[in-house]
């Protein structure tokens, strides 16, 4: 158990619909990261929060939109869902090192199918 | 972000030692060197980093040449539950995390 949890585990859905990830943080941990993994393909950097705002944001598409709660958990919703969206999406967070170094704990990820 | 160059796959058998290299010959002086890996369809689980001193912890060795080019993830014993995708990643302290392709590690009996 990394301490990063996610629910759920796995959801099937279908095209045009609409779904929440949810993203609970390892406790002490104010970043949480989104990536996205599609079948055989690397892992895309979506977004990223840091207590409660939005501090970085990669290849995100404007269907998908994520938040940062005050208890710091997480949620990614993905909207007018299509088949290509059908994916592994893990969530990690992070602590930073006195040195600087940035560490992230990654969950156990929420697989996605969309028929 | 410096960009790293890995091999994609390469084979290890089971007891010996997996050297796995990387190539960053563009980092610059306050970025890290960070390793993770993602076995099949599991979360990415980080291994180790280092700035410019080798480093050692019960998962592996990370060995950076003195000039900072290139470094050396080397898992002293390896067992079949280390078959994975190991990622190399140079990156400075407030910059996002991206993965590359990595090293597709398979360890044989």
């Amino acid at each position: 158990d990394s301490g990063v949890t996610q629910t759920p585990k796995h959801l099937i859905t279908a095209t045009g619909q609409r779904v929440t990830l949810r993203c609970s943080p390892r406790s002490g941990d104010l970043s949480v990261y989104w990536y996205q993994q599609s079948l055989d393909q690397g892992l895309q950097f979506l977004i990223q929060y840091y207590n409660g705002e939005e501090r970085a944001k990669g290849n995100i598409l404007e269907r998908f939109s994520a938040q940062q709660f005050p208890d710091l958990h997480s949620e990614l919703n993905l909207s007018s869902l299509e088949l290509g969206d059908s994916a592994l999406y893990f969530c990690a967070s992070s602590a930073i090192y006195s040195s600087g170094a940035n560490v992230l704990t990654f969950g156990a990820g929420s697989r996605l199918t969309v028929l | 972000d410096a960009k790293t160059t890995q091999p994609p796959s390469m084979d290890c058998a089971e007891g010996r030692a997996a050297n796995l290299p990387c190539n960053h010959s563009t980092i610059s002086g306050n970025e890290y060197v960070y390793w993770y890996r993602q076995i099949h369809s599991q979360g990415p689980q980080y291994i180790i980093h280092g700035l410019k001193n080798n480093e050692t912890n019960e998962m592996a060795s990370l060995i950076i040449t003195e000039d900072r080019k290139s470094s050396t993830l080397i898992l002293p014993h390896a067992t079949l539950r280390d078959t994975a995708v190991y990622y190399c990643i140079a990156l400075g302290t407030a910059s996002k995390l991206t993965f590359g392709t990595g090293t597709r590690l398979q360890v044989t009996l």
